[in-house]
């Protein structure tokens, strides 16, 4: 059964500081990684998805990389600002023979102080 | 933009009540998933639909949950009877029938059981 793991569980960090999320999982036979945003009560904002054959993928200030032979992938933020206040949450597709599954970390509560 | 839409946003019910979630795809998604996410966890899934069929309903407490995709379009996530536990954030999400597999998310039901 595939596990995700993100570290730190939360995060406050002064406006303008670069920083980094960790995300951790057990099975690396996957199909790709998702990096999400969650704003307090609301649904889930896709940000960066890194295909199984690929090490990195760039949006504005984020840098998500994937390394699949050691299960791990990291979510790079570039001069953070306040409005980066949100959980960040990773997930990883597995296949299920016919099936993709979709398994969730419980997140990096991340806050950036003015 | 092409979004999921939910509704209701919220709810308020009472054990033992029924409720209802309605789900509407983001057009020409031929996958659909139920999710519940309990504060402070990842999002879990219930149901998964292909079309109209369910391919996966493994983590769906059947005896009081259920759920619908009669024309493989919109869906319905029924509860009878609610139960306290039930309280969670009640997200929807599609994607379309690629091996890509990017997920788009709705804004969620959060649901509040007295």
């Amino acid at each position: 059964k595939q596990e995700v793991t993100q570290i730190p569980a939360a995060l406050s960090v002064p406006e303008g500081e670069n920083l980094v999320l960790n995300c951790s999982f057990t099975d690396s036979a996957i199909y790709n990684l998702q990096w999400f945003r969650q704003d307090p009560g609301k649904g889930l904002t896709s940000l960066l998805l890194i295909q199984s054959s690929q090490r990195e993928q760039t949006s504005g200030r984020l840098n998500a990389s994937l390394d699949k032979s050691s299960g791990r992938s990291t979510l790079y933020i570039a001069a953070s600002q306040p409005g980066d206040s949100a959980t960040y949450l990773c997930a990883v597709t597995n296949s299920g023979g016919s099936n993709y599954k979709l398994t969730f970390g419980k997140g990096t509560l991340l806050t950036v102080n003015p | 933009e092409a979004e999921v839409a939910q509704s209701p946003r919220y709810k308020i019910t009472e054990k033992s009540q029924a409720v209802a979630f309605w789900c509407d795809p983001i057009s020409g998604h031929a996958t659909l998933y139920w999710y519940r996410q309990i504060l402070g966890q990842g999002p879990e899934l219930l149901v998964q639909f292909q079309d109209e069929s369910v391919v996966d309903d493994s983590q769906l407490p059947k005896d009081r949950f259920s759920a619908e995709r009669l024309k493989g379009v919109d869906s319905t996530l029924k509860i009878q009877p609610a139960e306290l536990g039930d309280s969670a954030m009640y997200l929807c999400a599609s994607s379309m029938r690629s091996s890509y597999n990017e997920q788009f998310f709705g804004p969620g039901t959060r649901l509040t059981v007295l």
